[in-house]
């Protein structure tokens, strides 16, 4: 098993560009989430999904957009990047229905907005 | 909103010293989660608490979950290399998704 894989892992845009990162897990898990971490930030949960086809916003959804058309993956749009969206970008899934099971972490996708 | 503390934001240990890093909450939690972090990593699930005053070991390391859920903390024995990373508390409460904290970095000097 792969666990749970991203891509890119590295992307630099200029200010206004758009471009999706994608998340993908193979383990069959329900729930999907994307984090940014951010230096002495920790990880603010962006957007998470319940089961395909649902998603709902986190902490800061702002600038983002997300869609969960097949249960093992989960998209992270951002369609007009600012450098405040400069950041490291984590998806994280976790198995059966509840939001307090543990999560698996991607490796992270490193976005540099100019 | 339900805000999770982490301290030490950082420390820096010899190896062979204990740590210990301790997490405060705002509201009572159902339970918490630990995680790490290498260097360039992504986080790693450590452990789970959800009973009130529960302690778990896992070799040098013992997790404490306290009595009115609030807090929690993660003590390291006898420091080694192998630990350096940072070390996050995520908490939930009623029905929400996890809250980490800003985590606590470690740094070990051999």
């Amino acid at each position: 098993n792969a666990g749970v894989t991203q891509t890119p892992k590295f992307r630099v845009l200029k200010t206004g560009q758009s471009m999706t990162l994608l998340c993908a897990q193979d383990m069959n898990h329900e729930y999907m989430y994307w984090y940014r971490q951010d230096p002495g930030m920790g990880l603010r949960l962006i957007h998470y999904s319940v089961g395909e086809g649902t998603t709902a916003k986190g902490e800061v959804p702002d600038g983002y957009n997300v869609s969960r058309l097949k249960k093992q993956n989960f998209l992270l749009g951002l369609e007009s990047a600012a450098p405040s969206q400069t950041s490291v970008y984590f998806c994280a899934s976790s198995p059966d229905s509840d939001v307090s099971y543990e999560q698996y972490f991607g490796p992270g996708t490193r976005l540099t907005v100019t | 909103g339900q805000q999770v503390m982490q301290i030490p934001q950082y420390q820096h240990v010899q190896e062979g010293e204990d740590f210990t890093t301790y997490c405060n909450s705002s509201t009572t939690l159902s339970n918490i989660q630990w995680y790490k972090q290498r260097p360039g990593g992504h986080p790693v699930f450590l452990i789970q608490l959800v009973k009130s005053g529960e302690v778990k070991k896992q070799k040098r390391l013992t997790f404490q979950f306290g009595e009115a859920k609030k807090n929690s903390s993660l003590h390291i024995t006898a420091t080694q290399t192998t630990d350096v990373g940072t070390y996050f508390c995520a908490g939930v409460s009623g029905y929400s998704t996890l809250t980490f904290g800003k985590g606590t970095m470690l740094l070990v000097s051999p």
